[in-house]
């Protein structure tokens, strides 16, 4: 059983468009949403995450936007830029301990930026 | 600073060969984890620790092993290599600010 699902598998995105990346989770525990980005030879780095008491978190061109009642949550990449060419992952997990622990993962996006 | 190092970089084994893949960290995180990433299906946990003496399993447990004897050092153990344990591991240790991953090693079976 898949816990979070992530759409779209690949996105193509011309210079300067807005990319958008979507996931969807059923865990009504989860309480920690990270996004990952991963250049490829590299592992995830995180790029940015967001806790279900906030709808919206932006930070530079990268903005999460989460809806609680839905279920869902999305990266949003204003003015996208080839160097933003990667594999998106976004992920969840439940509370334990105060930690991250546990991260469940999505498939994966894969975003080219044309030039 | 050097964050998550993971030693080797890559590695070919035969069936039935064993190794252990190293991760070390820096940052005094009690929380480190494996993974295994295949093409697209994301990141599988196999094993995790929430401090030193401390391991259980993750989704994918079968046919590794892990331990934890310090709070820096977290070796996967591969016991009797087979062609599904083909992938990319990646180590990672995780404090309030988040999970960091290293740079990972692609092993491959044959």
């Amino acid at each position: 059983q898949q816990q979070v699902k992530q759409s779209p598998q690949s996105l193509i995105v011309q210079k300067g468009g807005i990319s958008i990346i979507n996931c969807a989770y059923e865990n009504t525990a989860f309480d920690y949403f990270p996004w990952y980005q991963q250049f490829p030879g590299k592992g995830p780095a995180l790029l940015i995450a967001i806790r279900p008491d906030v709808s919206e978190k932006k930070e530079g061109r990268f903005t999460i936007s989460f809806n609680k009642s839905a279920k869902q949550f999305s990266l949003h990449i204003m003015d996208s830029q080839p160097g933003d060419s990667a594999t998106y992952f976004c992920a969840a997990s439940s509370p334990f301990r105060g930690s991250n622990y546990k991260l469940t993962f999505g498939k994966g996006t894969l975003l080219t930026v044309n030039p | 600073n050097a964050g998550v190092t993971q030693t080797p970089k890559f590695r070919i084994l035969k069936i039935g060969q064993s190794m252990t893949l190293q991760c070390t960290q820096d940052m005094n995180h009690n929380y480190m984890y494996w993974y295994r990433q295949d093409p697209g299906m994301g990141l599988k946990l196999i094993y995790y620790s929430v401090g030193a003496g401390i391991t259980d399993k993750g989704e994918v447990p079968n046919g590794y092993n892990v331990s934890r004897s310090t709070t820096e050092d977290f070796p996967l153990r591969l016991e009797l290599a087979a062609p599904s344990q083909t992938s990319v591991y990646f180590c990672a240790s995780s404090g309030l600010e988040g999970q960091y991953f290293g740079p990972g090693t692609r092993l491959t079976v044959t």
